[in-house]
């Protein structure tokens, strides 16, 4: 069982846009400054696409874009694309313990 | 930008112990402010964070692995390990090597595949 939980899947059409959740405590999630998430495709590494709450490394399109509501951090992704198809992982970082937390990966289905 | 190569044997024998290491190219393990990181993914199932070094050498461990893990750095080959004792069918996992950049993992290798089986 992990830490975090996400839904195990969600689908969009292409064009659409979809959110995945992230539940946590608020001793992790609830405090919202080091929430992350990362984009993994079959066979790969995963990729982060947010960190730090609202940031997006280069290259990271801003149809990706995060948001929290007291223990519960949301990827939003807009304008679906074929691409977009992968696992999604939240994760979150304690300061006061040094650890990371994952969620169990959610599955985008673009159809 | 820094590449992340994991390396190691596949195939690890029951109560033994797993050991890999991770070279870092295309930049020193020591320039920066980063931390290295290990974590793992077992098939099918999300992932878990193992532990993490500085090139100090200070470390720290997930607390469910700390009495199982040893994180190590060698600076002069640019290369961090990871030892994981007494292992079971459970560590089967694919083990990924990972810069931390203060809260996030922003350079990961391709991950390597370790089978736990007599």
């Amino acid at each position: 069982q992990s830490a975090l939980t996400q839904p195990a899947s969600v689908s969009g059409s292409p064009g659409q846009s979809i959110t995945i959740s992230c539940t946590g405590t608020s001793s992790d999630v609830g405090d919202y400054k080091y929430v992350s998430w990362y984009q993994q495709h079959p066979g790969k590494a995963p990729k982060l696409i947010i960190y730090e709450v609202s940031n997006r490394p280069s290259g990271v399109p801003d149809r990706f874009s995060h948001s929290n509501s007291g223990n519960t951090a949301s990827l939003t992704i807009s304008g679906l694309q074929a691409e977009d198809e992968a696992d999604y992982y939240c994760s979150s970082y304690t300061s006061s313990t040094t650890n990371w937390v994952f969620g169990g990966g959610t599955k985008l289905t673009v159809l | 930008q820094v590449q992340l190569q994991e390396s190691g044997p596949g195939l690890v024998k029951p109560s033994q112990t797993l050991s890999l290491t991770c070279t870092v190219s295309a930049g020193s393990i020591s320039s920066g402010r980063y931390y290295w990181s290990w974590i793992r993914q077992p098939a099918g199932k999300g992932l878990e964070w193992i532990g993490r070094i500085y090139t100090s050498g200070s470390t720290n461990y997930n607390p469910s692995l700390k009495s199982r893990v040893t994180i190590s750095v060698d600076t002069s080959k640019d290369q961090f390990s990871l030892k994981l004792s007494s292992v079971t069918a459970a560590d089967t996992a694919v083990y990924y090597c990972a810069r931390t950049s203060g809260s996030y993992f922003n350079h990961w290798g391709q991950g390597t595949l370790v089978t736990v089986s007599s």
